[in-house]
């Protein structure tokens, strides 16, 4: 089973703020949080990854709680290029393990 | 470029039959993966190797199997015994310097 929970499906409107939820709260100390997207039938993207400190890139940012429980990713002007499928994971840096992904938040933005 | 590749972008399979997916990957990483992906439905494992010359089952390995004889290459098969094995499949890849997944574009198996 994955270990996040997301919500399945969201709306946005076009250049607002789109905000996505993820809860891990069995996370461990040494796993990190990522997030991927999909856009239909191509493989999925990396977008962004923490530990426990708030991350920016171009793409996006990512908000972590100081509990580590739960996560934010968050795509500060949404465009209809962003509607994809986003996946939450967490793992441990340097594990090349079993990487599960959950089913992911569809990600509907709007005119 | 560097990069993971999938071929064939589509694939039929007829009854009885068994097909081969191939993941080519240049980026000198030492795990690769194995997804398969059902129409609406999230990625579940099939087969994941951390090294050349060995490999780990995944959550529905059931039907399938694969070999790494080289640190490029993943192929997987889809057996006879894969009894519903229409799916869009995908490989990945992992390094342990870049702990980014790359995947490659998909395989989009059918059954005729």
């Amino acid at each position: 089973d994955a270990k996040t929970t997301q919500p399945p499906s969201m709306d946005c409107a076009e250049g607002r703020a789109a905000n996505l939820p993820c809860n891990h709260s069995t996370i461990s100390g040494n796993e990190y949080v990522y997030w991927y997207r999909q856009i239909h039938s191509q493989g999925p993207q990396y977008i962004i990854h923490g530990l426990k400190n708030n991350e920016t890139n171009e793409m996006a940012s990512l908000i972590i709680t100081e509990d580590r429980k739960s996560s934010t990713l968050i795509l500060p002007h949404a465009t209809l290029r962003d509607t994809a499928v986003y996946y939450c994971i967490v793992s441990s840096w340097g594990s090349q393990g079993n990487l599960i992904f959950g089913k992911g938040t569809k990600l509907s933005v709007k005119p | 470029d560097g990069g993971i590749t999938q071929s064939p972008k589509y694939l039929f399979r007829k009854e009885g039959q068994n097909v081969t997916l191939s993941c080519e990957q240049n980026l000198n990483h030492d795990a690769m993966y194995w997804y398969r992906q059902d129409p609406g439905q999230g990625l579940r494992l099939i087969y994941y190797s951390q090294i050349v010359n060995d490999f780990q089952k995944g959550d529905i390995a059931e039907g399938y199997s694969v070999s790494r004889e080289k640190k490029e290459s993943f192929p997987l098969t889809v057996t006879s015994a894969q009894k519903n094995p229409t799916a869009f499949y995908l490989c990945a890849s992992l390094g342990t310097t870049n702990e980014k997944l790359f995947f490659g574009s998909g395989t989009q198996l059918s059954v005729l």
